[in-house]
């Protein structure tokens, strides 16, 4: 099947300062990918709909300004984490979908571990 | 908008006992329907999806799911559990006419008892 990574798996990093997360479609082009959100013993909150060449829809609540969403590529979007604080601190999921028979399927990354000090 | 309900934050089952976890969606059309299980810290692995067809479907590791349209319900089952099954299970909703981003369940926490 396909593959997504991400990159970093985890990262710390001090209040106030910046994070860019990175999510690549390894073998798969993706014009769309998604990013989610999960706190800690709770569900999936997707925050965005990453879109190659145009900007990023973001889910109601979620500030754009906060979470800066790139998608550069056809196999390479990017979410950097703003002016970071401990509150941000979660676990980052991207996906890209790919069409799958009658449907889609979800890939999704490993999730990058967020830790702000 | 799509939304989706797992009424069971967890379940406690024996090793060897079958396995039943409930989801219940709520959408206009036809949605695509999947399972997905997470062990602690790790990212999310797919275990089945319904798009349309055969109703009842089968997964990896032993699990089916079957889709009823009269009750918006996509079950997840399993005869008989191992104790690797113990994980956080979650069930998501998506359509094509939704720009095939998913909505996700709360999920349901499964520990195996030996």
């Amino acid at each position: 099947g396909a593959v997504v990574s991400q990159h970093p798996s985890w990262v710390i990093c001090k209040s106030g300062t910046s994070v860019k997360i990175e999510c690549r479609s390894l073998d798969f082009q993706a014009t769309t990918m998604f990013w989610y959100r999960q706190f800690p013993k709770q569900s999936l909150m997707l925050m965005a709909t990453s879109n190659e060449g145009s900007k990023a829809t973001y889910e109601q609540g979620v500030e754009k300004d906060k979470f800066l969403i790139n998608h550069a590529s056809l196999t390479l979007s990017t979410l950097t984490v703003t002016s970071a604080h401990p509150e941000d601190s979660s676990f980052y999921i991207c996906s890209a979908p790919e069409v799958a028979g009658d449907g889609y399927e979800q890939y999704f990354g490993p999730g990058t571990r967020l830790t702000v000090t | 908008a799509q939304s989706v309900t797992q009424p069971d934050i967890h379940i406690t089952v024996s090793e060897g006992a079958s396995l039943e976890l409930r989801c219940n969606y709520s959408y206009g059309a036809t949605p695509y329907l999947f399972w997905y299980v997470q062990s602690p810290g790790q990212g999310l692995q797919l275990l089945l999806k319904y798009f349309s067809g055969d109703t009842l479907v089968q997964g990896i590791k032993g699990f089916e799911a079957e889709f009823k349209r009269s009750q918006s319900s996509f079950n997840l089952r399993k005869p008989s559990v191992h104790w690797s099954d113990a994980a956080e299970y979650f069930c998501a909703v998506g359509a094509q006419a939704a720009g095939n981003k998913l909505t996700f369940g709360g999920g349901t926490r499964v520990l195996v008892k030996p």
